[in-house]
């Protein structure tokens, strides 16, 4: 049974490019969230989608987006990347993102130069 | 003040101890409660989920939430080198359900 994949594992952008990240969910899952993590901090919550629909937004800049597709896939994107930008970027997979149980992805490791 | 604190550690013990690893949180309307482990570089590995307060055993892992006090706890019991990662305690509640997480704790294990 696959777990939570996403694409690509490693990624280098250079400042003011911009970058798409993916992630399918576990099959049955209908929620998807993204979180970025900088090297020796705890993740921090950038968006929750449930059902197509965005549930929540983090403290994160418009240059963030995401969308989720009718197969509960989703993609992150970012624009005009800053170096700051450089972070592991994860997507958590649960059944209704309401308290249940999260399983992560290997995440996407950016680099913006 | 930040909502969760986490001791970052790093936390040192000898194999076969038993380690403690705790949080504290600030947001009384938490309720769900997780212990991630995450080796470097990797996604984090959900470990133990409870919901409000008490225990949780699963194998050599036991999870303890306190609400009156607001602490968590992840006791390991009979610790191996393969142990040796960093954990990271995540909550949620209330009226969005964005994990909130600690720091991570660094834990090496010594043969």
């Amino acid at each position: 049974d696959a777990g939570v994949t996403q694409s690509p594992t490693h990624l280098i952008k250079t400042r003011g490019q911009h970058v798409t990240l993916r992630c399918s969910p576990i099959s049955g899952h209908k929620s998807v969230s993204w979180y970025q993590q900088v090297l020796g901090q705890g993740p921090q919550f950038i968006f929750q989608y449930y059902e197509k629909e965005e549930r929540g937004r983090g403290n994160f800049p418009d240059r963030f987006s995401a969308r989720q597709f009718p197969n509960y896939s989703s993609e992150l994107n970012v624009n005009a990347l800053l170096l700051g930008d450089s972070a592991l970027y994860l997507c958590a997979s649960s059944g209704t993102g309401t308290g249940d149980e999260a399983f992560f992805g290997q995440g996407t490791r950016l680099t913006v130069v | 003040q930040k909502e969760v604190e986490q001791d970052p550690g790093p936390l040192s013990v000898p194999e076969g101890a038993i380690v403690s690893l705790n949080c504290t949180y600030s947001n009384s309307a938490f309720q769900y409660f997780m212990w991630y482990r995450q080796y470097s570089r990797k996604g984090p590995e959900l470990l133990m989920y409870t919901y409000s307060s008490g225990n949780k055993e699963d194998g050599r892992f036991t999870a303890q939430v306190d609400k009156s006090s607001k602490y968590i706890s992840l006791f390991i019991r009979d610790s191996q080198p393969s142990d040796s990662a960093t954990y990271l305690c995540a909550m949620s509640g209330g009226s969005n359900y964005q994990l909130i997480w600690g720091a991570g704790t660094k834990l090496i294990i010594k043969p």
